[in-house]
């Protein structure tokens, strides 16, 4: 029954140590999210894809990268996590288009813990 | 940037009583709202939405009122039962796929 699928459900990776956080969806959706929430405060946007179109924040660092490589997964790449990275980071998923409706469906979310 | 944000951080009330949690916003171009409920460890969960060109929507036991002219929105539950203890946030929508969220209530019901 799972719709917005994220692995792991916890990170733990060492200070500089890449790391890759993974999203999937069954419900085809046109749109994915990345966002980070850090404790106590909202969900931050990162970045989406609308189909294979990467939309990028202005103040998302260069540190994140994503992926899209088919309408099923997205992957979050951090590069050089650093201790301020230390967050829950969510990923989202929107039907799009003309027609499609408006509410985000969110994963569990990964817990990343950087040491 | 565009920002949405709640007056209050935190929200403590009985078991029964009606819950009000607020949220102002600041792009009067957002057409579309939503609120969620996040429990601890957990994604967002979507209660209600409302769009731009309504003014009340009303769910079970939820209702969100939504001022454009004071670009202010509320979300309302009913009967607040301690299963709803969580932390709230509303979400407005910009740029037709984007979201921006507020900064969270949490809300405390005591039995």
């Amino acid at each position: 029954d799972a719709m917005v699928i994220q692995n792991p459900r916890y990170q733990v990776t060492q200070f500089g140590k890449p790391v890759t956080l993974s999203c999937s969806q069954t419900l085809n959706h046109n749109v994915m999210y990345w966002y980070q929430q850090k404790s106590s405060q909202a969900p931050k946007l990162l970045f989406h894809y609308y189909d294979k179109d990467f939309n990028n924040e202005a103040d998302t660092p260069d540190n994140f990268q994503s992926r899209r490589p088919n309408t099923s997964f997205c992957f979050l790449d951090i590069r050089s996590p650093g201790l301020g990275d230390a967050a829950m980071y969510l990923c989202a998923t929107l039907p799009g288009g003309l027609a499609g409706a408006d509410t985000q469906y969110f994963g569990p979310g990964t817990r990343l813990t950087v040491l | 940037g565009e920002s949405v944000g709640l007056h209050l951080p935190t929200l403590s009330v009985q078991e029964g009583d009606n819950s009000i949690i607020n949220c102002a916003y600041s792009n009067s171009a957002s057409d579309y709202f939503i609120w969620y409920k996040q429990e601890s460890g957990k994604g967002p969960q979507f209660i209600i939405d409302i769009r731009s060109n309504m003014d009340k929507r009303q769910g079970q036991r939820v209702t969100v009122l939504l001022n454009k002219t004071v670009k202010h929105l509320s979300l309302q539950i009913a009967a607040t039962q301690p299963g709803d203890s969580a932390v709230y946030f509303c979400a407005g929508r910009y740029n037709f796929n984007k979201f921006y969220f507020g900064s969270g209530t949490k809300l405390n019901v005591k039995p």
